[in-house]
């Protein structure tokens, strides 16, 4: 099984700040690496798929990039609606998320 | 627009079976992979299990298998899981979402139920 690594597991930021979030895969996963927001007590939603491909109607301030095992989420200009958890998640194998990154803002 | 409405979740003993039900709308249901992912209180996502458009393949989570069951009805556009020989540890709130994929094979979770709560307790 794939072993998915986030870090760091929490941070707090201030709007307007850039934020970045590491993602780590215990093999190498090519591209297959998607993100998602969990804001409190909500689903999860899809921000990103094969590592940089934003989903339709998410924010222009949500990028992500990597391939191979280093995979990066950042969000550019920190809005008070990004306060949630974000998940990493690799779809190379069966499936496996990362830990979760709480932020803060 | 799509909607996944998760329903069956219950207060259960350990030891005990429950089943879950997944009623999708606004799709062409048997067109898509169904899956399963659970989060325990406070936790991160855990992958569960999940099922291609017509049944053939399915895969779970080691810590699931030989005790839950994924399957569907595609006539009725509903994906369910049996969960049996239940531990605490399965104490989660269970959300259904659509696994789509793309042109290159690329697959991932686009759409979520709103989840569905397990509790195993004496």
């Amino acid at each position: 099984d794939i072993q998915m690594t986030q870090s760091p597991s929490s941070l707090s930021a201030s709007v307007g700040d850039r934020v970045t979030i590491t993602c780590r895969a215990s093999q190498g996963i090519s591209k297959s690496l998607n993100w998602y927001q969990q804001p409190p007590g909500k689903a999860p939603k899809l921000l990103i798929s094969v590592a940089s491909s934003l989903q339709g109607g998410v924010p222009s301030r949500f990028s992500g990039s990597g391939s191979g095992t280093d995979f990066t989420l950042t969000i550019s200009g920190l809005q008070p609606e990004d306060s949630a958890t974000y998940y990493c998640q690799q779809s190379y194998s069966t499936p496996s998320f990362g830990g979760g990154t709480k932020v803060e803002i | 627009q799509v909607q996944l409405a998760e329903s069956g979740g219950a207060l259960v003993k350990p030891g005990g079976s429950l089943r879950l039900s997944c009623a999708a709308s606004g799709f062409t249901f048997n067109d898509y992979y169904m899956s399963w992912i659970r989060q325990a209180p406070g936790r991160g996502l855990e992958w569960v299990a999940y099922i291609s458009g017509r049944g053939h393949t399915i895969y779970y989570a080691d810590s699931v298998k030989g005790r839950f069951t994924i399957s569907r009805d595609n006539a009725k556009n509903s994906l369910y899981l049996q969960l049996n020989i239940l531990r605490a540890e399965d104490t989660a709130v269970y959300y259904c979402a659509t696994y789509n994929y793309d042109d290159d094979g690329h697959y991932y979770f686009d759409n979520w139920g709103q989840g569905t709560l397990v509790t195993v307790s004496s």
